[in-house]
């Protein structure tokens, strides 16, 4: 079975940094494109971060480039997302979910999704 | 940035309804498009993917179709268990972005 499982959310004052990880199983974790989407409670969904199978690649939103990290940890099928300067709007459930692609066309989505972390930037 | 619109925002419909959201991209996607339902409390689910490609499970009352800005999500007879949010998402170029969402209610 396929199961990614996120941990590292909690409650954060701005400016500070939290640390997420995303632990899966039931696949070839190094094969895959990984990605974070978050989602303000209530709201829509947003994409935040894309990494290469083997690190090489990152791609990140303008809203948290600079300040946020993406990386991953092929030995321990884990996906990482390092938060710094975290603020106000960066409030929301960070969800990680493996990326899929077709090689041509380029046809690529989010499936599986893990169950989501809650972060909290608050004073 | 691709700006995706979705619509309606919300809807309102009885069991055993065809019901169509429609997704508009700001330009020309080609079929980088995908579909995903969510539940309360849940992770988004893929439904569509490539604009008309089914994900496995996915119960067939389920379609898409479009390519370049227009697309639509369709359900040919609705379930209880529809009853969600569905959002559309291009895939085309980065940065990757969703529509606003469509909360789909019980009538």
């Amino acid at each position: 079975e396929v199961q990614l499982v996120e941990s590292g959310g909690g409650l954060v004052q701005p400016g500070g940094s939290l640390r997420l990880s995303c632990e899966v199983s039931g696949f070839t974790f190094s094969s895959y494109w990984m990605s974070w989407v978050r989602q303000v409670p209530g709201k829509g969904l947003e994409w935040v971060a894309h990494i290469k199978q083997d690190g090489s690649e990152k791609y990140y939103v303008d809203s948290v480039k600079g300040r946020f990290t993406i990386s991953r940890d092929n030995a321990k099928n884990s996906l990482y997302l390092q938060m710094n300067r975290l603020r106000a709007e960066d409030t929301a459930v960070y969800y990680c979910a493996r990326r899929d692609i077709v090689v041509l066309p380029a046809y690529n989505w989010f499936d599986p999704w893990g169950q989501g972390t809650l972060v909290t930037v608050s004073s | 940035d691709i700006q995706m619109t979705q619509s309606p925002s919300s809807l309102s419909a009885s069991v055993g309804d065809r019901v169509t959201i429609t997704c508009r991209a700001s330009q020309s996607i080609s079929r980088y498009l995908n579909w995903y339902q969510q539940k309360p409390g849940k992770a988004p689910k893929l439904l569509i993917y490539a604009a008309s490609s089914f994900q496995s499970g996915v119960p067939s009352r389920f379609s898409g179709s479009g390519s370049g800005t227009d697309f639509t999500l369709t359900i040919s007879s609705l379930q209880p268990e529809d009853f969600a949010t569905y959002y559309c998402q291009q895939s085309y170029s980065i940065p990757i972005t969703f529509g606003q969402g469509t909360r789909l209610e019980i009538k």
